[in-house]
């Protein structure tokens, strides 16, 4: 079976400008996580998807947002970029049914590294 | 609010070795305790989990210990190798999402 997928794997952009970034999950999770990991921060929950409907978010400015269609691929944009958006960007799949991380392992994507000059 | 602290931030260990990585949680509320992996390029990968119900689970060559009192739970990686040397996360879940440690470097000298 097909891990989680994300493109592009690197970008770079400037400030003010907007950044998509997208993940495609494994093949029958229906739920997707958007993580930011930075040195500084660490790894930082950013919201999550199921059926097409966010059913948790972090806490993190407006200008993050994200989306889910209805075959469960992910995308998440970033408007107004600033210097401190710069990260890696994960993604992570899960069956999501359950609606609780303990019986639903995430499974985490490769990552989107995300530079703003 | 910082909901977990994983110690230390670093960690070198000889090949044979154990390593011993550390986290404290604050909320009770958290059922679920993972541990994840990630290599240089790569995502996390989830390692092992508990349950509070449970104080010990071993798999393998890593077993993570939890203590419901004291809020700690800590991994251990038995006979360490050098391709064990990447970044370690504690995670503590609840109903909506996981909350991660800040990430322990793990080095096995050779």
């Amino acid at each position: 079976k097909a891990g989680v997928t994300q493109t592009p794997r690197y970008l770079i952009k400037t400030r003010g400008q907007q950044v998509t970034l997208s993940c495609s999950p494994i093949s029958g999770h229906r739920s997707v996580s958007w993580y930011q990991q930075t040195p500084g921060q660490g790894l930082q929950f950013l919201f999550e998807y199921f059926s097409e409907t966010q059913r948790n978010k972090g806490n993190f400015p407006g200008r993050f947002s994200g989306r889910q269609f209805s075959n469960s691929r992910s995308e998440m944009n970033v408007s107004t970029l600033e210097l401190g958006d710069s990260a890696l960007y994960l993604c992570a799949s899960s069956l999501g049914t359950s609606g609780k991380p303990s019986t639903d392992t995430q499974y985490f994507g490769p990552g989107t590294r995300l530079t703003v000059l | 609010q910082q909901q977990v602290k994983q110690s230390p931030q670093s960690l070198i260990v000889q090949k044979g070795g154990i390593s011993i990585i550390n986290c404290a949680y604050e909320n009770t509320a958290f059922d679920y305790f993972p541990w994840y992996q990630q290599f240089p390029g790569k995502g996390p990968a989830l390692l092992i989990a508990i349950r509070p119900d449970v104080s010990e689970k071993k798999e393998g060559r890593f077993t993570i210990s939890f203590n419901k009192s004291a809020k700690q739970f800590s991994l251990h990686i038995m006979d360490s190798q050098p391709g064990d040397s990447a970044t370690y996360f504690c995670a503590v879940g609840s109903a909506r999402q996981l909350t991660f440690g800040s990430g322990t470097q793990l080095t096995v000298l050779p």
